[in-house]
């Protein structure tokens, strides 16, 4: 079993679409996140979540809306995609905030055309 | 989070040992030290973290300057899926505010 699984691991959408990349982890973890990379291979933190509850919502458009049904899932949906937001989006999890070790998913990779 | 600072790319000989390192001068007491990779198409995957003292396990090593301000990741016999990016981080006692990169691009000649 994948410990974190991201759908779908590839996007091709055009500009003006809404979509979703939804995320599971099967590691019990409290913490789960959005990350972003961008061609540089910075990854950079977009959300946060513990519990359900959001705890960190970097400087991000608000087209891109977290929404986690439940402690093992958060889904992310991007409304009016931009060609600027072509990039891989990670999802990953932690045991809890105190750290303890990232585990990441595959990755999606959103191309926006 | 405190500043790492990693060379941008490394080359190694398959077999051999590879010291990666990472300057963190602005590392605070309570800072662990730690490292992830990031292999082709994949996401990150943690290797190994450490406070203080140096840090073995199965994948590599952590060797810790006494006065914290650098280390070095240590892969003992470099193979040719070793090739990635690695990153040193500092995350506070969170993780949430992480940025990953650029890192240290390693790769390994056959």
């Amino acid at each position: 079993d994948t410990a974190v699984s991201q759908t779908p691991k590839y996007l091709v959408t055009q500009m003006g679409n809404d979509k979703s990349i939804k995320c599971e982890q099967n590691l019990g973890h409290d913490t789960m996140y959005w990350y972003k990379q961008d061609s540089k291979k910075f990854l950079k933190i977009m959300f946060s979540y513990n519990n359900k509850e959001l705890i960190i919502n970097e400087t991000v458009p608000n087209r891109f809306s977290p929404k986690s049904p439940d402690k093992a899932h958060l889904n992310l949906h991007i409304n009016s995609l931009e060609l600027g937001d072509s990039a891989v989006y990670f999802c990953a999890s932690s045991l809890d905030r105190a750290g303890g070790g990232y585990t990441f998913g595959s990755g999606t990779r959103l191309t926006v055309v | 989070d405190a500043k790492t600072t990693q060379p941008n790319s490394m080359e190694s000989n398959e077999e051999e040992p590879v010291h990666l390192p990472c300057n963190h001068s602005t590392i605070s007491g309570t800072d662990y030290i730690h490292w992830y990779r990031q292999l082709p198409s994949q996401g990150p995957e943690y290797v190994i973290h450490g406070l203080t003292s140096n840090v073995n396990n199965r994948m590599a090593s952590l060797a810790i300057a006494e006065d914290r301000k650098s280390s070095t990741l240590i892969l003992h016999r470099a193979t040719l899926r070793d090739a990635a990016v690695y990153y040193c981080i500092l995350p506070k006692t969170s993780y949430d505010k992480v940025i990953f990169g650029p890192g240290t691009s390693l790769s390994v000649i056959p």
